[in-house]
């Protein structure tokens, strides 16, 4: 069965620091993959998703994301955070009738 | 209204109360999902429904009864319900079910069970 790791539950980062979150999944085939964020008491929001082609996605908020089919991993990327970055964040493996989330990892941005 | 509309966004109850949770969207999709998000775990898939037909139900206990009277309306039927399933209860529509369409969400309910 597909499924999805985030292994950092918590990361704090320096505004303007660059950031990279990290996302692996399990999976028999090529998935389609996703990264959302979450704001407080808001719902999910699509950063961007992978289904082919090209491994380097871009995404809106300046976000970035690389599939690396070796490393089974789908890492999240900014080169240079805002303050407005802190957010949950959420990797999602897409197969089948079904979607799998990350439990999330939670991003703390310091002044 | 756009998007994904749920309603209420807060509610308590207690145990021996009957509630639901309501769901709209406004997107033209055809599939619509109740998910349950708990603190420090990942989101959980509840029920799926694709045109207005439920394609999965996750082993979600019967005190949870979904509805989907149409592809834009999606209700959560809650009764006696107990503590653990406090947490927020997220519902998504998407073109149609399957892995590859995008699924938009809407702001969620909270829930909390005395």
């Amino acid at each position: 069965a597909q499924s999805v790791t985030q292994p950092d539950i918590h990361i704090t980062v320096s505004e303007g620091a660059s950031l990279e979150l990290r996302c692996n999944y399990s999976y028999g085939a090529t998935p389609y993959l996703f990264w959302y964020v979450q704001s407080p008491g808001q719902g999910l929001q699509l950063l961007l998703k992978y289904f082919s082609g090209d491994t380097l996605v871009q995404g809106i908020k300046g976000f970035e994301a690389e599939f690396k089919r070796s490393q089974s991993s789908f890492n999240l990327r900014k080169p240079s955070v805002h303050w407005s970055d802190a957010a949950e964040y959420f990797c999602a493996v897409g197969a089948g009738n079904d979607m799998r989330f990350g439990a999330g990892t939670r991003l703390t941005v310091k002044p | 209204e756009t998007g994904v509309t749920q309603t209420p966004r807060h509610l308590v109850m207690g145990m021996t109360n009957k509630k639901s949770l309501k769901c709209e969207q406004h997107l033209g999709h055809n599939a619509m999902y109740w998910y349950k998000q708990s603190a420090k775990k990942p989101l959980e898939l509840m029920f799926v429904y694709n045109f207005k037909e439920q394609t999965e139900n996750n082993s979600v206990p019967s005190r949870f009864s979904p509805e989907c009277p149409n592809s834009s309306h999606l209700f959560l039927h809650l009764h006696t319900l107990q503590p653990e399933d406090s947490a927020l209860y997220l519902c998504a529509s998407s073109q149609t079910s399957g892995s590859s369409n995008e699924q938009f969400f809407g702001p969620g309910t909270r829930l909390t069970v005395l």
